[in-house]
């Protein structure tokens, strides 16, 4: 069963606007995520990260979103760049115990220039 | 800067052969990970290894298994390939609860 669910399989946007990218996980005792970029043929690059402690942090045009209560994170690209497009990969883990990343199925994302 | 070297970007292998994919990285991680990655399906986890000669299932183990003799190096065995294992292998090392550091990828075709 999926612990890590990335519904929206693909995501078009606009040169210039924002790119929101969802990420819902089943498991409560999930405390860390991390937001992982996929170009073809190369292995996914780390992006941001969130702790449980923290609902929000930001990284220069990259800004996660964390809502514990509904077990939903999202990614915010803003402003999209062509070069944003990619594959991105949502991962959930726990800080104490098992050092597994569970992923999503990932959501391919397109910037239109 | 920190490093995880997938010994091939690219293999082709024949149904019934044995194949070993080797990852190797420099940062001391006491964690490496096996994943394969499929569309539509992400990343699953076929194996992973907290430890030297310690090694855990992951989701999807089967056909695979694997070796870690030394602490940076982790190797992902097909005991013997089948077309359903034609995937992209993804070999990741990480330290404690912090961001996974990933392979460029060996793109495994069996026919």
């Amino acid at each position: 069963d999926q612990q890590v669910k990335q519904n929206s399989p693909s995501l078009s946007v606009q040169e210039g606007r924002i790119s929101i990218l969802n990420c819902d996980y089943t498991n409560s005792m999930f405390d860390y995520f991390l937001w992982y970029k996929k170009y073809p043929a190369e292995g996914p690059t780390f992006l941001i990260s969130i702790s449980s402690i923290k609902d929000k942090n930001e990284d220069g045009r990259f800004t996660v979103f964390l809502n514990k209560s509904a077990k939903h994170l999202s990614l915010h690209i803003v402003p999209s760049q062509p070069g944003d497009s990619a594959v991105y990969f949502c991962a959930a883990s726990q800080q104490t115990g098992a050092n597994n990343l569970f992923f999503g199925t990932g959501t391919r994302l397109t910037v239109i220039p | 800067d920190v490093k995880v070297t997938q010994s091939s970007r690219y293999l082709v292998k024949r149904t019934g052969e044995k194949v070993f994919l080797e990852c190797v990285q420099d940062m001391d991680h006491e964690n490496m990970f096996w994943y394969r990655q499929d569309p539509g399906l992400g990343l699953r986890l076929i194996y992973f290894s907290y430890d030297v000669k310690m090694k855990e299932k992951g989701d999807i183990p089967e056909g695979y298994s694997v070796s870690r003799e030394k602490k940076e190096r982790f190797s992902l065995i097909l005991e013997s390939a089948s077309t359903n294992q034609t995937s992209m292998y993804l070999c990741a090392s990480r330290t404690g609860s912090t961001e996974a550091f990933f392979g460029q990828g060996t793109r495994l075709t069996v026919v």
